[in-house]
């Protein structure tokens, strides 16, 4: 069946370092892929997502590609801030994104010390 | 902000007595869904609901019973609650865009159970 799996934490990274956690996903055809954050005390919030082979989705300096090559679809940001701090999940939806159903990974956390 | 509201936002109850949690939604979704929450664990889908009175198990659904006769509202029963099932219960919503399915989370409900 269709799974993610997403580099396991925790990470540490100190303010302005670059991140990168990364995720790769097993599915057949081709799923959509999303990135969720979760900050301390909080529901999951849609952080951004892409629909397609090379599509780039972005948000609050957040970036993901969707990379069918190498089926992966990392986050990254140039510079974290405290504020970053939070679980971050990897998820697909499959049957080419016309599943009901979300695949999430397990989550990583991630804390930016000043 | 998707409208999600979750009630209660915590419970503390005693082994063997019912226990019921509810989802509320403002945004005319057809799709809603609970889950679970554990450490090492990620996210659990429990069961979900595809319309009113349409239900299906999860993975992780014996000791768990649902109920939607309005489609705002996603009812979470645990018949008769055990320790096993101190967890923070989420709801999700979701509906069909242009090319997925996006899910948007309510703020949790912590149950613990002694």
């Amino acid at each position: 069946g269709d799974s993610v799996t997403q580099m396991e934490g925790p990470v540490t990274l100190s303010e302005e370092a670059f991140l990168t956690i990364n995720c790769t996903y097993t599915a057949t055809g081709y799923p959509s892929l999303f990135w969720y954050v979760q900050y301390p005390g909080e529901g999951l919030q849609l952080l951004l997502k892409a629909t397609k082979a090379d599509d780039k989705g972005s948000n609050k300096g957040f970036e993901a590609t969707y990379r069918k090559e190498t089926t992966s679809f990392h986050l990254e940001k140039g510079s974290v801030q405290v504020s970053d701090s939070a679980v971050y999940f990897c998820a697909l939806n499959g049957l080419q994104g016309g599943s009901e159903k979300l695949v999430f990974g397990k989550g990583t956390k991630l804390t930016v010390n000043p | 902000d998707a409208g999600i509201t979750q009630s209660p936002r915590h419970k503390v109850t005693e082994t063997g007595t019912p226990v019921t949690l509810r989802c509320h939604q403002t945004e005319n979704h057809r799709y809603m869904y609970w889950y679970r929450q554990d450490p090492g664990h990620g996210l659990r889908l429990i069961h979900y609901s595809y319309g009113v009175k349409d239900t299906d198990k999860g993975e992780v659904s014996d000791g768990y019973s649902v109920s939607r006769s309005k489609t705002e509202d996603f009812l979470l029963t645990l018949e008769s609650a055990t320790s096993s099932q101190t967890s923070v219960y989420f709801c999700a919503i979701s509906d069909r865009q242009a090319t997925s399915y996006e899910q948007y989370f309510g703020p949790g409900t912590r149950l613990t159970v002694t």
